[in-house]
């Protein structure tokens, strides 16, 4: 099965409010990176986290490596927050530092 | 700082054909990765490299596919005989390990196989 179980898939939010995205891994994983792709097609890097939390603007994200799990709030959602978000997670185990992503959530803003 | 570069941006082909992906990462980065992201899913990793070598390359379709790195700075990535299945976006990313392997991603190349 998938090692990044990524929700919701698909989210639609007004401006001005927020809500959270979440990530279960079914591995014990080493870190973990939240990207944007925005409508190019770029991934922008949003956050890397190896533990606890991280705030940016209108995002935090944290991570729990024991209980296997990352989560992406937005809160104040603005037009330009619109595209796919990915998480992706470096599993523990040897030199490997390789990124498995989950299957994103579209997030729609709308007016 | 620049950023990952790829080209081109856009290949069209028709099967059969053969194309090859360029990628120049992060100044001082020595670990490099491709992707292949087909349409609505996400990135899956195809092979990587640290400096010249290849660390993992158990995802890459061997027999049509084929990546390199020869002095451990810029890779090219080539698809022999394409098939339409190969139609998606091949990404490169860069990392460099002072502290974190954290990526970042080029622009990506977006091909479409008639």
């Amino acid at each position: 099965g998938d090692q990044v179980e990524q929700s919701p898939s698909a989210l639609s939010l007004h401006e001005g409010t927020g809500s959270a995205l979440r990530c279960n891994f079914t591995t014990t994983m080493r870190a973990v990176q939240w990207f944007q792709q925005n409508s190019r097609g770029s991934l922008i890097n949003l956050f890397y986290l190896a533990s606890g939390t991280k705030e940016n603007g209108r995002l935090k994200s944290t991570f729990n490596s024991k209980e296997s799990y990352s989560t992406l709030h937005i809160r104040d959602a603005q037009l330009e927050d619109s595209g796919t978000y990915f998480c992706a997670a470096e599993a523990i185990g040897g030199s490997n530092y390789k990124l498995t992503f989950g299957k994103g959530t579209l997030l729609t803003v709308t007016p | 700082e620049a950023g990952v570069t790829q080209s081109p941006r856009y290949a069209v082909l028709q099967e059969g054909q053969a194309v090859s992906f360029w990628c120049d990462p992060i100044s001082g980065h020595d670990t490099l990765y491709w992707y292949q992201q087909p349409r609505d899913q996400g990135p899956q990793l195809l092979v990587y490299f640290r400096d010249e070598a290849v660390i993992d390359n158990s995802q890459l379709p061997s027999d049509r596919f084929s990546a390199v790195r020869p002095k451990g700075t810029n890779s090219t990535l080539k698809i022999q005989s394409a098939k339409q299945g190969d139609t998606a976006t091949y990404l490169c990313a860069s990392s460099f390990p002072g502290g974190s392997y954290e990526q970042y991603f080029g622009p990506g190349t977006r091909l479409t196989v008639l």
